[in-house]
C-alpha cells in the first residue's frame, strides 16, 4: 500500500486566494482525519469522517474552512479566502477500527501551506 | 476542553541512557493512549499504544499508564542518536475514534 497520499506537498499563496488540499486515504480505512500543526498550537484535529460522513467538525477554526469526502478514496480541505494565520502544515490521516478500541492513525506526508 | 500536557523540552540524554517522557491528560473517559514520534520535517509515526493500567513493552520502548492519576509515560532504554525527535502523546476520544495530541516533547540524544 502506498500509504496516505497528500497533495500538494507545498503551497505558497497570497492572502485572499482559495487553497485546496487533497488526500487519498489507505484503501480499506473507514476513518479519515484532517489535522493542522503549528509551533504554537501543536497538532490540532480539524475534522474527521467515518464512511465518508463528517462526524465532528468542531475543530474547524472558521467558516472559511470546509472539508468534503465525496467517496472512500478522496477528501479535500478547502480554505477560502486564505489568511496568513492559516500558514501551517496540514496532515491527513486514516485509520480502520483497531482491536480493543484502539484506533491507530497513519499520517500522510503533510501539505505545508504558506499564505503571504 | 480535552487537553494533553507534555513538557516541551528539550530533553537531553547521553547515548545509552534511559529517556523518560511524561504526559498527563484531562479526559477521564479516555480509553486508549498513544505515543507517536515525529522527526523534523516528517509526519508523526506510531511507536505504540496502551489501554490497560500498567506497563507495555516493545523492544527498547516501554509505555506506562496510570488511569487514576491520568498519567502516561514512555521510557526509551539504551537511547540512540536516531531516537532524537519530537514525541507526541495522544489519547482517544470517548468513542475511541479520534486522537487528541499534546504539543510534544523534543528529545535529543548525544553521542
Amino acid at each position: 500500500d502506498a500509504g496516505v497520499i497528500q497533495s500538494p506537498r507545498h503551497e505558497v499563496t497570497e492572502m485572499g486566494q482559495e487553497v485546496t488540499l487533497r488526500c487519498k486515504p489507505i484503501s480499506g480505512h473507514d476513518y479519515l482525519f484532517w489535522y493542522r500543526q503549528t509551533m504554537m498550537r501543536g497538532l490540532e484535529l480539524l475534522i474527521y469522517f467515518n464512511n465518508n460522513v463528517p462526524i465532528d467538525d468542531s475543530g474547524m477554526p472558521e467558516d472559511r474552512f470546509s472539508a468534503k469526502m465525496p467517496n472512500a478514496s478522496f477528501s479535500t480541505l478547502k480554505i477560502q479566502p486564505s489568511e496568513p494565520r492559516d500558514s501551517a502544515v496540514y496532515f491527513c490521516a486514516s485509520s480502520g477500527t483497531g482491536g480493543s478500541g484502539a484506533n491507530v492513525l497513519t499520517f500522510g506526508a503533510g501539505s505545508r501551506l504558506t499564505v503571504l | 476542553q480535552k487537553e494533553v500536557e507534555q513538557n516541551s523540552g528539550p530533553l537531553s540524554v547521553p547515548e545509552g541512557a534511559i529517556a523518560s517522557l511524561n504526559c498527563t491528560y484531562s479526559d477521564r473517559g479516555s480509553q486508549s493512549f498513544f505515543w507517536y514520534r515525529q522527526y523534523s520535517g516528517k509526519s508523526p509515526e506510531l511507536i505504540m499504544f496502551i489501554y490497560s493500567n500498567g506497563d507495555k513493552e516493545d523492544g527498547r520502548f516501554t509505555a506506562q499508564l496510570n488511569k487514576a492519576s491520568q498519567y502516561v509515560s514512555l521510557l526509551i532504554r539504551d537511547s540512540q542518536p536516531s531516537d532524537s525527535a519530537t514525541y507526541l502523546c495522544a489519547f482517544s476520544n470517548q468513542a475511541g475514534t479520534a486522537l487528541i495530541f499534546g504539543k510534544g516533547t523534543t528529545l535529543s540524544v548525544s553521542s
